[in-house]
Parts: structure tokens; C-alpha cells; sequence
């Protein structure tokens, strides 16, 4: 499982509410991913970092903020959550060339 | 990125190949396959990748077209835990250095049949 954890596993909050989800790895990767997946939407890239303070957005981006202050932790914020925003979060990373993928957090917005 | 096509599903019986046809009619040089799975629940799985030669692993076989626009994951012996969503996707190889943008369609869900 190349060493990717994320907390929470569930969560479930209400509109406008902050909300933070954490990947942490052990393995001093590099790079690190966040996607959403929906039904029918397969696994959209949200953010991603090449490095520590080294970030850039993905293909759904808007209404997330990412932040990577060392190697080990990648943080997914959502400033103030929206219903639209309901979906399971996948943290991923990269090891030699192949992407490696967290358990998920399955983030409901009521 | 090169887009994929995929059938939205397929059934297999439990004990028979499964093969997963893709479609990547505008993948470019240096983009390899790449396919991975998803069990209910759980995060994608990576499967197997090639750039043009077929390629076999303890997992699978993928087989890839010479004109390389469409390929095929061969699951030799499908069991009832192959039950999945496979995602075929298309990006710059493990050797590139960079960010890779990977964009997942929404796969086949494979049903295998006991």
C-alpha cells in the first residue's frame, strides 16, 4: 500500500463548513496527488505537489486549497464545504512512475 | 492527455480469460498504457503498464496494437475477487520526470460469474 494513510476515513459536516482532509505517507515520495471520484465521473485530479511548499491545481479544483508543509503530509482543505462537494477523496502518490493510491475519505455535505 | 474509450461493463465467468478492450486512437509517442482496478470500497489498484510491446505480470497480460490505438487487459483466469471497475488510462512513462496529469474515465465494471 506503499505506506499512504488518510484521516478521517468518514466525515460528515454541514454546508459552509471548513472541512481538512489529510494523506500522510511514510515512504518520502515526492509527489502526491488528491482526486475525487463521483458516479460517472471516474477519478478527477484535484491538486497535486511535486515537493514540499510545491503545488498546483488539477482538473477540479475550485473550492479547494491544498498545502504541503513537509514531505510526509498533503493536506486537502475545503474553506467553506458545499453540497457538490460530497464525494470520496483519494490520496495518491508516485513511486517509480506508478501511482499508488490511499484508502479514501468519504465526505458527506449536508 | 490521450482520451480512452471502455465498454461501461462486461461479465466473465469465474475460471475464464477476461479480456478489457480500450481505445486510445490519440496517444501520442511517449505516452504508455497504463490500466488499473478498483474493488468496491477501496482505492484504484495498480495492474500492468506497456508502451507498445505486450507485457505480462503475475496479474495480467496487456496486449497493445502495433498502430498502438487500442489495447487489451487479459485477466488469464478470472476469479469472483477479479470483480472490479478497470480503468485504462494513457500518460507519459515511469522514466519522464515531471508532473504527470492523470485524468481516470469512469472504466469497465468487470462482473465475474461464478
Amino acid at each position: 500500500d506503499a505506506g499512504i494513510t488518510q484521516s478521517p476515513r468518514h466525515k460528515v459536516t454541514e454546508t459552509g463548513t471548513p472541512v481538512t482532509l489529510r494523506c500522510h505517507q511514510t515512504e518520502n515520495h515526492r509527489y502526491m496527488y488528491w482526486y475525487r471520484q463521483d458516479p460517472g465521473h471516474g477519478l478527477r485530479l484535484i491538486h497535486y505537489s511535486y515537493g514540499v511548499k510545491d503545488t498546483d491545481k488539477g482538473e477540479v479544483s475550485d473550492g479547494y486549497s491544498v498545502s504541503r508543509s513537509k514531505t510526509e503530509d498533503f493536506l486537502l482543505t475545503l474553506e467553506s464545504a458545499t453540497s457538490s462537494q460530497t464525494s470520496v477523496y483519494f490520496c495518491a502518490i508516485r513511486e517509480q512512475g506508478e501511482q499508488f493510491f490511499g484508502p479514501g475519505t468519504r465526505l458527506t455535505v449536508l | 492527455d490521450a482520451k480512452t474509450t471502455q465498454p461501461p461493463s462486461m461479465d466473465c465467468a469465474e475460471g475464464r480469460a477476461a479480456n478489457l478492450p480500450c481505445n486510445h486512437s490519440t496517444i501520442s509517442g511517449n505516452e504508455y498504457v497504463y490500466w488499473y482496478r478498483q474493488i468496491h470500497s477501496q482505492g484504484p489498484q495498480y495492474i500492468i503498464h506497456g508502451l507498445k510491446n505486450n507485457e505480462t505480470n503475475e496479474m495480467a497480460s496487456l496486449i497493445i496494437t502495433e498502430d498502438r490505438k487500442s489495447s487489451t487487459l487479459i485477466l488469464p483466469h478470472a476469479t469472483l475477487r477479479d470483480t472490479a471497475v478497470y480503468y485504462c488510462i494513457v500518460r507519459v512513462g515511469p522514466g519522464s520526470g515531471g508532473y504527470q496529469k492523470v485524468t481516470f474515465g469512469t472504466g469497465t465494471k468487470l462482473q465475474v460469474i461464478p
